[in-house]
């Protein structure tokens, strides 16, 4: 069936490092693709998102870019703060609804002063 | 501006007992409404969603059941919860054509 695998985690990182959490997916048809965040104790934010391919969303200094040849949506940052520490999770939607939502297991980021 | 309240943010309750969740979307008419769970070492899972008042979509067999009595009003419940229903409860909304929206949850520990 249709999935999303994002690299596992924790990862961590000193301020001002650059950041990739790769993301793929599997998928029938042509879905929209997401990156939410979840800072301690809340529950998600979008980040960004892409709806059909080269499309490259971006938010915060984050972008991710939909590659419909690698089926792929990596999130990076060139310069992480300790802000961003977070966990991270890459979702594809399905059925026609933006809200249904397949998502990867999440990554913890932690940034290092 | 649309606002979706969740509560509560925490939740302890005893294998056995009941369990009612509420979520209200405020700012928006006919939202499409969703329940996810984030279980430890499971990842996010959609639950339940719907897409009118009474309509309701179950997408994994389980213990829980949802409820839409009102537009902007989504409601989870268990009349008899288990050890395994222990997580955290999201509630989301969208319109169509749009990204979902989070609430920010309830921790739920069922002891």
């Amino acid at each position: 069936g249709d999935s999303v695998t994002q690299m596992e985690g924790p990862v961590t990182l000193s301020e001002e490092a650059f950041l990739t959490i790769n993301c793929t997916y599997t998928a029938t048809g042509y879905p929209s693709l997401f990156w939410y965040v979840q800072y301690p104790g809340e529950g998600l934010q979008l980040l960004l998102k892409a709806t059909k391919a080269d499309d490259k969303g971006s938010n915060k200094g984050f972008e991710a870019t939909y590659r419909k040849e690698t089926t792929s949506f990596h999130l990076e940052k060139g310069s992480v703060q300790v802000s961003d520490s977070a966990v991270y999770f890459c979702a594809r939607d399905y059925g026609g609804s933006q809200g249904n939502l397949i998502f990867g297991k999440g990554t913890k980021l932690s940034v290092k002063p | 501006s649309q606002t979706i309240h969740q509560w509560p943010a925490t939740l302890v309750q005893p294998v056995g007992s009941p369990l009612s969740l509420e979520c209200t979307v405020e700012g928006t008419s006919n939202p499409n409404l969703y329940w996810y769970r984030q279980a430890a070492g499971r990842g996010l899972q959609l639950l339940f969603y719907s897409v009118g008042i009474g309509q309701i979509s179950s997408e994994v067999p389980q213990n829980l059941s949802a409820s839409r009595p009102q537009d902007r009003q989504f409601i989870l419940s268990s009349k008899k919860l288990l050890l395994s229903d222990s997580g955290f409860y999201l509630c989301a909304w969208s319109a169509p054509n749009t990204e979902a929206f989070f609430g920010q949850g309830t921790r739920l520990t069922v002891v």
